[in-house]
């Protein structure tokens, strides 16, 4: 499968642990998006990068949220301190720069659960 | 802000019928307006795409109309299926800059028999 893979799948946690999310993008491309999308709504952007820089961070991407993409490969979301608020689908999407279609390919997504 | 929105919320639609979503956006810098079909749990998957250079596309049975000078842009499924049921997305983004997607609230779409 050479789609955009992320783990875990779910994960449920208490509030004020911490939790990391990973997502592998498509081999060859070199952008990598995270998005949260909340019940009934639709994704909206958190942070993006280009290979290994993070060149954007949403407001909605607060003090406790934090993203890194190492040599430009995988990359991972961590919140600290997590909140009931933080409760929601985690998609990862990538696309390739240079590419005309623009075309942003998703994954399956890491729902998490705060209780 | 929201500044593409999306109507209806859900549709009913009888199996062989057309399917019909709408969207309008604010920003004219948009040039690049996706559409996106997601099932339960998993993530959006793209269906089809449109740049205001056209005022259409086909795609096997997913149409986009797009108007420029309204800002205003629609999917329209063609003998709608029951397999169509899903939730649609439309979204909007610039193709300089960081190209992230700005999205739609949704449409639950029903296909019925």
């Amino acid at each position: 499968d050479t789609g955009v893979s992320q783990d875990p799948r779910h994960k449920i946690t208490k509030r004020g642990q911490n939790v990391t999310f990973r997502c592998d993008p498509i081999s060859e491309h070199n952008r990598l998006y995270w998005y949260r999308q909340t019940l009934g709504q639709g994704p909206e952007f958190l942070t993006y990068f280009q290979n290994e820089a993070q060149l954007e961070k949403s407001r909605l991407l607060s003090d406790r949220f934090s993203a890194e993409r190492p040599k430009g490969s995988f990359s991972t979301l961590e919140i600290q301190r997590t909140e009931q608020g933080d409760s929601a689908m985690y998609l990862c999407a990538s696309s390739l720069t240079g590419d005309s279609s623009y075309e942003q390919y998703f994954g399956p997504g890491t729902r998490l659960t705060v209780t | 802000q929201q500044q593409v929105k999306q109507s209806p919320q859900s549709l009913i639609v009888q199996k062989g019928g057309i399917s019909i979503i709408n969207c309008a956006y604010e920003n004219t810098a948009f040039d690049y307006f996706p559409w996106y079909q997601q099932f339960p749990g998993k993530g959006p998957a793209l269906l089809i795409a449109i740049r205001p250079d056209v005022s259409e596309k086909k795609e096997g049975r997913f149409t986009i109309s797009f108007n420029k000078s309204a800002k205003q842009f629609s999917l329209h499924i063609m003998d709608s299926q029951p397999g169509d049921s899903a939730t649609y997305f439309c979204a909007a983004s610039m193709s300089f800059g960081n190209e992230k997607l700005t999205f739609g609230t949704g449409t639950r779409l029903t296909i019925i028999p």
